[in-house]
């Protein structure tokens, strides 16, 4: 079977570092996405890595290491807007070029003052 | 440029009736996938359609769900009759082609009373 996991909430301070975790267990790898949802809103693509290493893309980067099922978001000067529910997915090793993905639960992030 | 639109936002029904819910995707975008996130839940796929075409229904949890994209524009999914566990909310995403970003509506709120 396909598994995510990440953790549930999180918090941080606003201007610090937060790293959300991602873990994995599929029977392949075809990509990994992840997701930033605000409250009743449509979840909104952040980043997409396939390959092993760091993607950065201003304030948010994003790392894969495939060899361990694993990757996380790094979110820098943390924002009061930065609050919200991050989602991870992978898309489905078996549907070959597609959106089809896999998510977690997603991590609630608040953010204090 | 609009984003994928549905309706509506949110839509109470009593148990054994019928919901409608619409999805319009952004103009050109061939694929489009409808989603669910039950309570407490992860996003689980429902299907994928390129343009009027089924090309995977696998996440279709019955035969009570039953989804249209005459055309190949908008997309219609249909519960019939609606049970209590179908309260979610449904989210539908488009993208141009199978492996480029997919972007997600804002979702329809159900529940089932």
């Amino acid at each position: 079977g396909q598994n995510i996991d990440q953790p549930t909430e999180m918090t941080a301070t606003e201007g610090a570092i937060v790293q959300i975790n991602c873990t994995y267990q599929t029977s392949g790898f075809n990509g990994l996405f992840w997701y930033q949802q605000h409250a009743g809103e449509a979840p909104t693509f952040l980043s997409y890595n396939v390959l092993d290493g760091l993607e950065e893309k201003g304030r948010f980067s994003s790392f894969l290491s495939r060899s361990k099922g694993y990757s996380y978001l790094l979110l820098k000067e943390l924002q009061m807007k930065d609050s919200a529910s991050y989602l991870c997915a992978v898309r489905d090793p078996f549907r070959g070029a597609t959106n089809k993905l896999i998510f977690g639960t997603g991590t609630l992030l608040a953010v204090q003052p | 440029e609009a984003g994928v639109t549905q309706f509506p936002s949110h839509s109470v029904i009593e148990k054994g009736q019928t919901v409608t819910l619409r999805c319009d995707p952004i103009s050109g975008h061939d694929n489009l996938y409808w989603y669910r996130r039950v309570m407490g839940k992860e996003i689980k796929f429902l299907l994928h359609f390129v343009k009027e075409s089924k090309q995977d229904e696998s996440g279709m949890p019955n035969n009570r769900f039953l989804a249209e994209r005459t055309g190949g524009t908008y997309s219609t999914l249909k519960v019939q009759p609606a049970e209590l566990e179908d309260s979610g909310v449904y989210f539908c995403a488009s993208s141009y082609r199978g492996n480029t970003e997919a972007f997600f509506g804002q979702g329809t709120r159900l529940t089932v009373v």
